[in-house]
């Protein structure tokens, strides 16, 4: 079983500051990392993609990816009690089409 | 935008009964996945499909089957429903490549008594 471990939190973070959110992966040969934010009763939507080694920005958030250590991460800067929800993690295999999730870490952000 | 349609949005279903949940997706999509979502389980993949007519187990089949006849249609089947399939039931596609960005449907909320 290829497993995505992402700690269940809840992560409570102050508005403005920086909420930090971890996943580790098991399959070696993944090679695509996605990064979901779900709102309680809604399903997920994607907040950003990554492929490579290294940062990817856009906007508030940075996702960050090391494939040598499996470990995958998402900033989001300037947080804000919007921000507050579910982070999924979800990763591809190498030839795979689906996503394999973890389960989630809860992110509340307070005023 | 990916526009991934699913129909029955809340279902209320007797045990033993066969159940339909439909997803239509506007994008001309090659792959198209249905998953569930349960508190403490996360998302859990049941069928995928990556052509007309060709379909895929994941992780969770048991109990469930799928159609596909158009490309723009993945049906997921509940040959008879049981409590433990009380559920969210989500459909995904994406484009072709092994690889690219999966889009979710609204969702279903399927309870069976």
């Amino acid at each position: 079983q290829k497993e995505v471990e992402q700690n269940s939190g809840p992560l409570s973070v102050p508005e403005g500051a920086i909420a930090s959110l971890n996943c580790t992966y098991s399959d070696r040969g993944s090679q695509s990392f996605f990064w979901y934010r779900q709102y309680s009763g809604k399903s997920p939507e994607l907040i950003m993609s990554i492929y490579s080694n290294g940062d990817k920005e856009d906007g508030r958030f940075t996702a960050q990816l090391n494939k040598a250590s499996q470990y995958v991460s998402l900033l989001i800067r300037d947080s804000q009690p919007s921000d507050s929800a579910t982070y999924l993690c979800a990763v591809i295999g190498n030839s795979g089409y689906a996503l394999n999730f973890g389960k989630g870490t809860s992110l509340l952000v307070t005023p | 935008d990916v526009k991934v349609t699913q129909s029955s949005r809340y279902l209320v279903k007797r045990t033993g009964e066969k159940v339909f949940l439909e997803c239509v997706q506007d994008m001309d999509h090659e792959n198209m996945f249905w998953y569930r979502q349960d508190p403490g389980l996360g998302l859990r993949l049941i069928y995928f499909s990556y052509d007309v007519k060709m379909k895929e187990k994941g992780d969770i089949p048991e109990g469930y089957s799928v159609s596909r006849e158009k490309k723009e249609r993945f049906s997921l089947i509940l040959e008879s429903a049981s409590t433990n399939q009380t559920s969210m039931y989500l459909c995904a596609s994406s484009l072709g490549a092994s690889g690219n960005t999966i889009y979710f449907g609204e969702g279903s909320w399927l309870t069976v008594v």
